[in-house]
């Protein structure tokens, strides 16, 4: 069966300081994946996605970047973090090739002081 | 841009009831709808995936419908019990192949015993 981690689980990181979350899909191979920012009072956000290695797509201009080194494998970073970055960010896949459902991990909770 | 509006952003009602989730999405060129639940603090499960073609899915006491020329899906579900307390988000996928998911803010649902 397929598993989906993403740590850490909670982060307290001060303003201007570099981030990084990670997600990890196992049992599965060339997923899309995909990361959400779900911000208090506002709905999920989807920041970006990719279909393969290397292939990145930015939905909202911000100062996040994501990278996907290996096949399951997904980066979220940031080099200097903003109080507006606070929130719940989640990490999903989805399977190729047709209407598949698509599942999350547990996410990680950052709250930047 | 699609929008996607789910009514009421609250629900709270005794244990046993029926109960219907509304769901709204402002262009019908969708491929997908997919039902989520999400616990407090926690990552996303999904409930039901609803094919573009499709006019309605079930599993156990949820029944999900689409109808795609309204813009509308409702997630019934059957005889509620307080394990079922949770928000409750519909998403649309609105790009074939890489299920860009657009979510809607949630039903916060409370079943009381």
């Amino acid at each position: 069966s397929q598993t989906i981690h993403q740590w850490p689980a909670t982060l307290v990181q001060p303003v201007g300081s570099p981030l990084s979350l990670e997600c990890t899909v196992e049992g599965t191979s060339n997923p899309n994946l995909y990361w959400y920012r779900q911000a208090a009072g506002r709905g999920l956000q989807l920041l970006f996605y990719s279909v393969g290695i290397g292939q990145i797509s930015s939905e909202v201009p911000q100062n996040l970047s994501a990278s996907r080194p290996q096949d399951r494998q997904f980066i979220l970073s940031s080099k200097k973090l903003l109080l507006s970055d606070s929130g719940f960010y989640l990490c999903a896949w989805t399977p190729k090739g047709g209407a598949y459902e698509q599942y999350f991990g547990p996410g990680t909770r950052l709250t930047v002081t | 841009k699609q929008e996607v509006t789910q009514i009421p952003a609250a629900l709270s009602v005794p244990e046993g009831e029926n109960l219907v989730l509304n769901c709204s999405f402002t262009d019908s060129a969708i491929y997908n709808l997919q039902w989520f639940r999400q616990d407090p603090g926690k990552g996303l499960t999904s409930l039901l995936l609803i094919q573009s073609s499709q006019r309605e899915q079930t599993s156990g006491r949820l029944n999900a419908s689409l109808d795609k020329s309204s813009g509308r899906s409702t997630l019934y579900i059957a005889a509620s019990q307080p394990g079922d307390s949770a928000t409750y988000l519909c998403a649309v996928d609105i790009i074939q192949g890489a299920q860009k998911l657009v979510f809607g803010q949630g039903t916060r649902l409370t079943i009381n015993p």
